[in-house]
């Protein structure tokens, strides 16, 4: 399954809200969708499983809705520690695979 | 809180085979799904292959047939070795675990990383 995340690159201040999108070529089943955020020279840090389940220890700024192809990740209030890229990866289908990425970067 | 520590040559001769151990800190290998994942530069992730506690294992069709992945109780590590490897194999290798012991699952706990460069 190839996912393609949307935009490559957003620009926003400190605050804003940013929405993030993940397409999938072929339905993702039982919405096995996750979504990671990795900073340079880190490895990625797992935000949301299951399309819309939490990981332990990530704030509720972050949330995951979709099912079938489309799939968003919100961050409701950017704030400094935010800006990173962000990866959606389906894991129902094997193998699992993942978008190319897409960079929130500071406007 | 468990950890993983990826540990290996930096620099791989194509042909060669890659090989590399992940430690596993703070916790035990237990019932997990126990993954390799790489990241070559420009590219997107990809995932390499997975061992469950009880020693059964899956891999990337792209890469099965150079792939083994192998578990280690008694010294609380799993590896990973790549056959045949060519330049396109450089990469970041990243370990991880899965969130919890059902399949198919996210990946919740991720090694920092180490760099292989495949040259001559």
């Amino acid at each position: 399954i190839v996912l393609t995340q949307s935009p490559g690159t957003l620009s926003l201040s400190p605050g804003e809200r940013a929405t993030l999108s993940c397409r999938a070529s072929q339905s993702v089943t039982s919405s096995y969708l996750a979504w990671y955020q990795q900073k340079p020279g880190q490895a990625p840090r797992l935000l949301i499983y299951g399309a819309s389940s939490r990981a332990i220890g990530i704030p509720d700024k972050f949330s995951g809705s979709g099912s079938g192809t489309d799939f968003t990740l919100t961050i409701s209030w950017l704030e400094p520690e935010d800006f990173a890229v962000y990866y959606c990866q389906q894991y129902g289908s094997s193998p699992g695979t993942f978008g190319q990425g897409t960079k929130v970067e500071i406007k | 809180q468990v950890q993983l520590q990826e540990s290996g040559p930096g620099l791989v001769r194509p042909s060669e085979t890659l090989s590399l151990t992940c430690g596993v800190s703070g916790g035990y290998i237990s019932a997990y799904y126990w993954s390799w994942i790489r990241q070559s530069p420009g590219k997107r992730l990809e995932w390499i292959g997975h061992i469950y506690y009880s020693g059964s294992t899956n891999s990337n069709p792209s890469l099965k047939s150079r792939v083994t992945i192998s578990l280690d109780t008694s010294k609380n590590q799993f590896s990973l070795k790549l056959g045949s490897v060519t330049a396109a194999d450089t990469a970041v290798y990243y370990c991880a675990r899965s969130y919890s012991g059902s399949y198919p699952d996210a990946f919740e706990i991720w090694g920092q990383g180490t760099m292989v460069t495949v040259s001559s």
